[in-house]
């Protein structure tokens, strides 16, 4: 049982380059989340899906798109990147109960 | 306006000491969660609770719904219990909100 499965750990982006992180799960949930982690701050929202086929913002959307693939699996794509956008991005799932999270992804914009 | 605060920001210890690390929630809420993350690793779930007390091995949560509090002890602290321990809650729309955590760092 893998859990949350999220890709990839690192990645170094120039300024408006675009790339896609991918989360799955395998648990069933129907619930999925992204977060971002900024030093100093806690974990924000960036976009959360409740269940297959649907998508909505968090409190910092901007800049990002998200697709819920099917249950298992709930991508962010960062289309034009910028130097604001470097964090350590953290996927999660939930049936309503307890939260369980990816590896992270730290991701780097020059 | 942070729905979830946390304290202290910062936590050092010595190897044995009772360790406890507060949380004040300002939302409705359906759960309260306790995480671990460890430097440059994921974020585990330690706890998950809506009323009264828990425990797991040394560590111990309780939350006080009225009083929308909660707090985290850890017991005889050792060197591996170093990490940052993040409060968050869970409202009814299934949203979590979550405090800017506590970093702890047991010194041998």
């Amino acid at each position: 049982n893998a859990g949350v499965t999220q890709t990839p750990k690192f990645q170094v982006l120039k300024t408006g380059q675009s790339m896609t992180l991918q989360c799955a799960q395998d648990m069933n949930h129907n619930s999925m989340y992204w977060y971002r982690q900024d030093p100093g701050m806690g974990l924000r929202l960036i976009y959360y899906s409740a269940s297959e086929g649907t998508t909505d913002k968090g409190e910092v959307p901007n800049g990002y798109n998200v697709s819920r693939l099917n249950k298992r699996e709930f991508s962010l794509r960062l289309e034009s990147a910028a130097p604001s956008q470097t964090s350590v991005y953290f996927c999660a799932s939930s049936d309503g109960g307890e939260a369980f999270f990816g590896q992270g992804t730290r991701l780097t914009v020059v | 306006k942070n729905e979830v605060e946390q304290s202290p920001q910062n936590l050092t210890a010595q190897e044995g000491e009772f360790i406890t690390i507060n949380c004040s929630y300002s939302v409705g809420i359906s759960a309260l969660h306790w995480l671990q993350q460890h430097p440059g690793g994921g974020i585990v779930s330690l706890f998950m609770l809506s009323s009264g007390k828990k425990k797991h091995g040394r560590l111990i949560a309780t939350i006080n719904i009225q009083e929308k509090h909660s707090s985290l002890h850890i017991t005889a602290s050792h060197p591996r219990d170093s990490a940052v321990y993040i409060c968050a809650v869970k409202n009814t729309g299934n949203q979590f909100y979550f405090g800017t955590g506590t970093s702890l760092t047991v010194i041998p």
